[in-house]
């Protein structure tokens, strides 16, 4: 089963408007990765955040981590039609006694802004 | 830096042929995945290594699928043989370190077995 659930699976916004993408995951993690997939590309890293971390910034990315509800948001302020594409976020396995350092992905969040 | 290299970026081949996939992977990284990617299923991780070493194939779906890493600038992935239900893209990462860091992916392979 999926460690990380995407929500929701798809969203439309307008140009400037603000996107936000939730995560929930079942077991406890040492970080969550936020990622970006642009249609027929490979993913790219946008934040990690630390299980002690709360609240991160990286330009207009803004990511929280709520560990007590095993869920994380992304909030991409002020959109773009650039900022189209899929977004995954990523746990790692340590909870499921796996190895060391792979990632489980969730199905992603497919983000439409709209010109 | 040229990023993760993957070989071929197409490859559409008949059932039952060998299918060899490519990666090199980021110069430095110790750490490569592989990754299929469908509609139905997501991202799958396939297997895992650490300077060279597999560390975790669970994900390998069948005999069928067979991974290799020779030195830290090249894997491969096999599929022999391949069935239609292998279609898919699949992607290749590297990492640095043994914690589960930032992963950095190649443009991918698109597989189509007809």
């Amino acid at each position: 089963s999926q460690q990380g659930e995407e929500d929701p699976q798809a969203l439309s916004i307008q140009e400037g408007e603000n996107a936000t993408m939730n995560c929930s995951y079942k077991t406890s993690i040492n970080n969550l990765q936020w990622y970006r997939q642009n249609s027929g590309r490979g993913l790219v890293h946008l934040i990690l955040i630390r299980s002690n971390e709360r609240e991160k910034h990286s330009g207009r990315l803004r990511v929280t981590l709520d560990t007590s509800k095993k869920s994380s948001s992304l909030l991409i302020t002020a959109s773009r039609a650039a900022d189209t594409a899929s977004y995954f976020c990523a746990t790692d396995r340590r909870g499921y006694g796996g190895s060391q350092g792979n990632l489980i992905f969730g199905k992603g969040t497919k983000l439409s802004v709209k010109p | 830096d040229a990023g993760v290299i993957q070989s071929p970026r197409h490859e559409v081949t008949e059932m039952g042929q060998e299918v060899t996939l490519r990666c090199k992977p980021i110069s430095g990284h110790n750490s490569l995945f592989w990754y299929r990617q469908t509609m139905m299923r997501g991202l799958e991780l396939l297997i895992y290594f650490n300077n060279n070493v597999p560390i975790d194939d669970s994900g390998m779906p069948e005999d069928r699928f067979s991974a290799k890493m020779p030195n830290a600038s090249f894997s491969t992935l096999k599929i022999q043989p391949s069935e239609p239900r292998d279609s898919a893209v699949y992607f290749c990462a590297s990492s640095l370190g043994l914690d589960a860091n930032e992963q950095f992916f190649g443009p991918g392979t698109r597989l189509t077995v007809l």
